[in-house]
């Protein structure tokens, strides 16, 4: 069965703290994907990756980074947090088919 | 640019049948998908539309004209579990990892 895991459901950070979100799928995937999910707005693409080591940035990547040390692992990371940067982040990895799965999400909340 | 715009929420009843309408204008086309997403979880895949048609899935129906940029989602027999957000998503974009763009999501509520 697809899995696609990540680290934390919840999360609470103190501005200006650095933050690490991490996701690991166990299905080879070459293609890996940050969405951060807002009301009103949808899910936007932060960061992918199409590889080890390989990183794009997307859609809004200001305030993060990304790191693809290994193929199934593909983490985000919160330079800084900001109050703006509270919400919730979905990591998901692509098939040769074009479905993307998603992990649960991670609901953070920066103070 | 970029655009995706579906109802932000719908209310139907159980046992009936419902159609989230989903229009799209974008730069590429290369197919349309349906997820569905319960409060607090992961979206999870309902349809992926390539070609125009009708694609039906058990209760689950999704339609697509390219020519018209415009696809639905049809329910039957609605159940309380059907209360979710429906997102609509545009892609695969390839020259960008294989994205998907999003629209906003419609919320659905089943009542009794």
């Amino acid at each position: 069965d697809v899995k696609v895991t990540q680290s934390s459901r919840y999360l609470v950070k103190r501005t200006g703290e650095k933050v690490f979100l991490e996701c690991v799928q166990d299905m080879d995937h070459e293609n890996m994907f940050w969405y951060r999910q807002d009301p009103g707005l949808g899910l936007r693409l932060i960061y992918f990756s199409y590889d080890v080591k390989m990183k794009e940035k997307g859609d809004i990547p200001e305030g993060y980074s990304v790191s693809r040390e290994k193929k199934e692992r593909f983490s985000l990371i919160l330079e800084s947090a900001s109050t703006n940067q509270t919400s919730m982040y979905l990591c998901a990895s692509r098939t040769m088919g074009n479905e993307q799965f998603f992990g649960p999400g991670t609901r953070l909340t920066v103070l | 640019g970029q655009n995706i715009d579906q109802p932000t929420e719908m209310t139907a009843t159980e046992g009936a049948i419902v159609q989230i309408n989903c229009t799209y204008q974008t730069s590429g086309f290369n197919g349309l998908f349906w997820y569905q997403q319960h409060a607090g979880e992961a979206p999870t895949f309902l349809s992926y539309n390539v070609l125009d048609g009708l694609e039906e899935k058990g209760r689950f129906s999704s339609f697509l004209s390219r020519s018209k940029g415009y696809s639905y989602l049809l329910l039957k027999e609605l159940q309380m579990k059907d209360s979710a957000s429906y997102l609509c998503a545009v892609g695969p974009v390839y020259n960008q990892g294989g994205k998907l763009i999003f629209g906003q999501g419609t919320e659905l509520s089943v009542k009794p």
